[in-house]
């Protein structure tokens, strides 16, 4: 099992630019997650997905950030415009959903996104 | 609502001498507990989960948690620290009973091992 994939690995990118980061679940899991790591805020959920429908999104910052499951095996988290303080790591994570029970989330490596 | 307190930022322990990272939660509903474990620039690994079975649970690495619903804690243990063990350690609580699937981390425990 290659376990979730994350492209890029490192972004660097200009202040006003789009960038789009792109997850692979793990195949067969009905719920991907995508959060956000920084030094001062620590580990943030930004939205999660079920069966390919956004279910919560809550955490997306503002307008700028936007994401989109088109089919089970490939999610996108795009950021447009991008700024500085969107500098972080963001992780992509899948799991098994099944009725009410919690089943344990599997990471991806993280993207290290650096907006100078 | 849902929260997870890990008492310490920081822990520094020589090798080969017992590790403790300490976890206390808060949650409405009976929770589901989890440790993960982040190595410097790597995602994160799960280290162990709770889901209402045993109480004290048992991880990878030589690593286990005690679910101590009297005293809403989860305490991670290894009884003795290896070099490899260096790394941040997350506490994440999640509620059973909600339907909602979002996992509530801590703020992570450093852990040193010295040699």
């Amino acid at each position: 099992d290659a376990g979730v994939i994350q492209s890029p690995r490192h972004e660097v990118t200009e202040m006003g630019q789009e960038v789009t980061l792109r997850c692979k679940p793990i195949s067969g899991h009905n719920s991907l997650f995508w959060y956000r790591q920084t030094m001062m805020r620590g580990l943030e959920l930004l939205i999660y997905f079920n069966n390919n429908v956004p279910i919560d999104d809550s955490g997306m910052p503002e307008d700028r950030f936007s994401a989109k499951m088109p089919n089970a095996s490939f999610s996108t988290l795009k950021i447009q415009p991008s700024e500085p303080r969107d500098s972080a790591v963001y992780f992509c994570a899948s799991s098994l959903e099944s009725g009410p029970l919690t089943y344990e989330q599997y990471f991806g490596p993280g993207t290290r996104l650096t907006v100078t | 609502a849902q929260s997870v307190t890990q008492l310490d930022s920081h822990v520094s322990v020589s090798e080969g001498t017992p590790v403790l990272l300490r976890c206390n939660y808060s949650s409405s509903y009976s929770p589901s507990l989890f440790w993960y474990v982040q190595h410097p620039n790597k995602g994160l690994q799960l280290l162990l989960k709770y889901t209402s079975a045993a109480t004290l649970v048992k991880g990878i690495n030589g690593f286990e948690a005690e679910f101590k619903k009297s005293e809403t804690s989860f305490h991670l243990t290894k009884p003795s620290a290896h070099m490899s063990d260096a790394a941040e350690y997350f506490c994440v609580v999640s509620p059973m009973d909600t339907g909602r699937r979002a996992l509530t981390f801590g703020s992570g425990t450093r852990l040193q091992v010295q040699p």
